[in-house]
């Protein structure tokens, strides 16, 4: 069965305080792994899909990269903005491209 | 801008009541559409996959009579949920696939169940 576990559950950093989002997943055929960012009370919003190890996107202050088992978000210096809940999803090849996704880190900036 | 529309964002309803939820893709064409339901501090967990022209496909512990999906045409599908009772209250996302490498949301619909 495909899972997909994130850590921390939740994290708090200072505004420019640099830290790594993670994303451990167990698929039967991966298609993709995708990264969104949630506001409370809105629907999620697409940031990267990653297809194979080693495979790298930035966007802006954010940087995905993928491994074999696992994929990280990297913040670096992040501002309150920022503050939000990062989830990760896996579409397995024999999904039908619906996505699996984990529960997701509650990020917390502060000034 | 917006490239996945839902509606309404929140709506309140009496229990035995149905409600009906409006997924629309604005600039392309989507013959399949999912609905996924998410409870306070969970994860997106998938109901349906909507498919144009044909039955919806239901994930498991889903009741097909509750929650009825049409998808009508390429750019709209609907879910209604019928019956609703106050364990229905919850929060309702559509996603439409632009390309395999695209998954878009809807803004979400916050039913509440009274």
């Amino acid at each position: 069965e495909d899972q997909v576990t994130q850590s921390p559950e939740a994290l708090r950093l200072q505004e420019g305080e640099s830290s790594s989002l993670n994303c451990s997943y167990t698929v039967s055929g991966l298609r993709g792994l995708f990264w969104y960012r949630q506001d409370p009370g809105k629907g999620p919003e697409f940031l990267f899909t990653l297809y194979s190890a080693g495979e790298e996107k930035e966007k802006e202050r954010l940087k995905a990269t993928l491994t074999k088992k696992e994929s990280f978000l990297h913040i670096t210096a992040p501002k309150p903005e920022d503050s939000a809940t990062y989830l990760c999803a896996v579409q397995a090849l024999n999904s039908g491209y619906a996505l699996n996704f984990g529960k997701g880190t509650s990020l917390l900036v502060t000034p | 801008g917006a490239v996945v529309s839902q509606h309404p964002s929140w709506v309140i309803c009496k229990s035995g009541t149905s409600v009906k939820i409006e997924c629309r893709s604005l600039d392309f064409q989507a013959t399949t559409m999912f609905w996924y339901r998410q409870f306070p501090k969970q994860s997106l967990m998938l109901m349906a996959t909507s498919n144009e022209g044909s039955k919806a496909t239901y994930e498991q512990g889903v009741e097909k009579d509750k929650f009825l999906i049409n998808h009508a045409s390429l750019t709209l599908s609907t879910l209604t949920v019928t019956s609703a009772h106050p364990e229905d209250s919850s929060f309702y996302i559509c996603s439409a696939p632009r390309r395999t490498t695209e998954a878009f949301f809807g803004q979400g619909t916050r039913l509440t169940v009274v």
